[in-house]
């Protein structure tokens, strides 16, 4: 079955520093990939999405990118702000004709001053 | 911009009772969706509701859970009879269309406590 492995955390930065999520997949067709992030008190919301190999998504300075040869979305921001203090969640959505998203367990970020 | 809200933001329940979670999907979205995630674990998938019916449901969402969307602006989530293992906090999402690369709008969720 469809499956979303992503690093668990919780995770603390200072300010400034580079941040990596790793998320890998599987899934029995060709997926679309999303990173969702929830701020602390908020629903989930999307950050950004890819929908074919190579793809790059980006939003808020955060980028990833779909690679299918490692079946891979990793997040990414060169310097984080405390702003970015939320839980960030790795999905996909696989079948054309099924919309269900299928979720990483998420990662806390904290980030301090 | 237009979003998605959910009520009650929480909710304590007694093993056995009946709880519906209501939902406000974005106003011209026609696709809703329910999920859940149990406290530590993943965000689980429950139910999808396209044109006043079910489209895709879960092994999790069996005859103790039903949708419905009552008039044209909620959709509510019904537990018949709660157990203890549906504690969780259930999330509510909404898109204008369907299919894979179609992005989602979350609520807030509900956190349901049952004791």
């Amino acid at each position: 079955g469809n499956s979303v492995t992503q690093m668990e955390g919780p995770v603390t930065l200072s300010e400034e520093a580079f941040l990596t999520i790793n998320c890998t997949y599987t899934a029995t067709g060709y997926p679309s990939l999303f990173w969702y992030v929830q701020y602390p008190g908020e629903g989930l919301q999307l950050l950004l999405k890819a929908t074919k190999a190579d793809d790059k998504g980006s939003n808020k300075g955060f980028e990833a990118t779909y690679r299918k040869e490692t079946t891979s979305f990793h997040l990414e921001k060169g310097s984080v702000q405390v702003s970015d203090s939320a839980v960030y969640f790795c999905a996909l959505s696989d079948w054309y004709g099924s919309e269900k998203l299928v979720f990483g367990k998420g990662m806390k970020l904290t980030v301090n001053p | 911009e237009p979003e998605v809200t959910q009520t009650p933001s929480h909710q304590v329940t007694q093993m056995g009772q009946e709880v519906i979670l209501r939902c406000v999907p974005i106003s011209n979205h026609l696709y809703f969706y329910w999920y859940r995630q149990i406290l530590g674990q993943k965000v689980e998938f429950l139910v999808s509701f396209y044109n006043n019916e079910i489209s895709e449901k879960s092994e999790i969402f069996d005859d103790q859970f039903s949708v419905e969307r009552p008039d044209g602006s909620n959709f509510t989530l019904k537990i018949r009879s709660t157990k203890l293992e549906d504690s969780a906090m259930y999330f509510c999402a909404s898109s204008y269309k369907g299919g894979k690369g179609e992005t989602q709008y979350f609520g807030p969720g509900t956190r349901l406590l049952v004791l």
